[in-house]
Parts: C-alpha cells; structure tokens; sequence
C-alpha cells in the first residue's frame, strides 16, 4: 500500500498529557498537510509544509501545538497539555501539484 | 467566517437518479475547487476537481458545474448507486501552497 499512513489509528489520553502522532507521507510527494476534522464538520487546515520547510500555519494552531518533517519525509505532530478540546480527527495529507491524498487519521480523545 | 458552505447536511436519492450536491463560496481568490467523498473511519478521498477558468468537467457518473458569477458549484452523479453512499465534502484554494478549505459535507444517501 502506497497511500498516506497515519500512526496510531486512536489515541485516548488524560487532559494535561502530552500526544504525538505520525504521518508516512505518498514517498514522491513534497508536500505535507495537515488538517483537523472534528463532528459535523469539514476538516479544518492546521499547517503545511513543502519539503522540510514549514511554510504556513493556520491561527488554529496554538502554541501548544508543534509540526515538524526533518528530512522532507515522515512528520510528526505534537500536541502538549492536552485540553478536552483537542479531541478531533487529525488528518495527514500529501501531494505533489495534485490533490491532497488524505491518510485515515488518528482519532485523539481526551478525557 | 465559513467560506464554503454547503447548506444541505443531508441527501437521499433512489437508485438510478441523480443526485445534485451543492456548494456555494465567498472568497473571490478561490481558483480550483475539488469534491472529496469520506466513508466512515476512512479519510477523504478525492473524486473530481474543476479550475476557476473552466465551468464543467466530468468523470464518468461524475460531473461538476462552476458557476463564478453566483461563487456556486454542484456535483451532479448520476445515475446514483447504493456505494455512493458517503458523506460529501465542497473543497477550494488558491495560490501554490493549494490548502484546502473545506465545506461542513452532506451525507448522500442512495436507497436501493
């Protein structure tokens, strides 16, 4: 399978816990999104990088909020102090000048 | 400050008609516009996308309608089937970085 993967698939944590999630990118795709979906809702942009470079973020994202991809490849995105709500749909994207392929997400629940 | 918005939380459709799923926007900037369809526990998946310069394409079952002038698009799928079932989200975006904004979806359903 060469689609966008996502690790973990769910995630339940305690409020004021650190979380960090994954995302393999499409290997030949140089840009990277990521989204937040939450119930009855479209997914909401959070931040994107072309390569290694992290070149937007949305005001979504607060400082509680940390995205990095060293090397151009996998990224990862860290939300530290975890509130109640934090929990939503996390979803990675990738594409190279075509549309996003989305992964299937991590479902992060905060208790 | 929704800048697309897809009215219609909602769709059934019998099989073998067509459904029309309805989008309007109101960021003018907007020049490429996509349908993304999400089954549950899935992420979406991209279906068909249209450019600003263009006002229909189409793709087999699938065809999207732009209309700039009224900042509207529609997808029409016909004739619809029972696995176009899913809930259907209205994407836009300008500039290189192509980050989407998204409508809140409609869940088509087609009944047997």
């Amino acid at each position: 399978d060469t689609g966008v993967s996502q690790n973990p698939r769910h995630k339940i944590t305690k409020r004021g816990q650190n979380v960090t999630f994954r995302c393999d990118p499409i290997s030949e795709h140089n840009r990277l999104y990521w989204y937040r979906q939450t119930l009855g809702q479209g997914p909401e942009f959070l931040t994107y990088f072309q390569n290694e470079a992290q070149l937007e973020k949305s005001r979504l994202l607060s400082d509680r909020f940390s995205a990095e991809r060293p090397k151009g490849s996998f990224s990862t995105l860290e939300i530290q102090r975890t509130e109640q709500g934090d929990s939503a749909m996390y979803l990675c994207a990738s594409s190279s000048n075509s549309p996003l392929h989305f992964g299937n997400g991590t479902r992060l629940t905060v208790t | 400050d929704q800048q697309v918005k897809q009215n219609s939380p909602s769709l059934s459709v019998q099989e073998g008609r067509i459904s029309i799923l309805n989008c309007d926007y109101t960021n003018s900037m907007f020049d490429y516009f996509l349908w993304y369809k999400k089954y549950p526990a899935e992420g979406p998946t991209f279906l068909i996308s249209i450019s600003s310069i263009k006002d229909k394409n189409e793709d087999g079952r699938f065809t999207v309608f732009l209309n700039k002038s009224a900042k509207h698009l529609s997808l029409h799928i016909v004739p619809s089937q029972p696995g176009d079932s899913a809930v259907y989200f209205c994407a836009a975006s300008f500039g290189s970085a192509r980050q989407l904004t998204f409508g809140s979806g409609t869940q088509l359903t087609v009944l047997p």
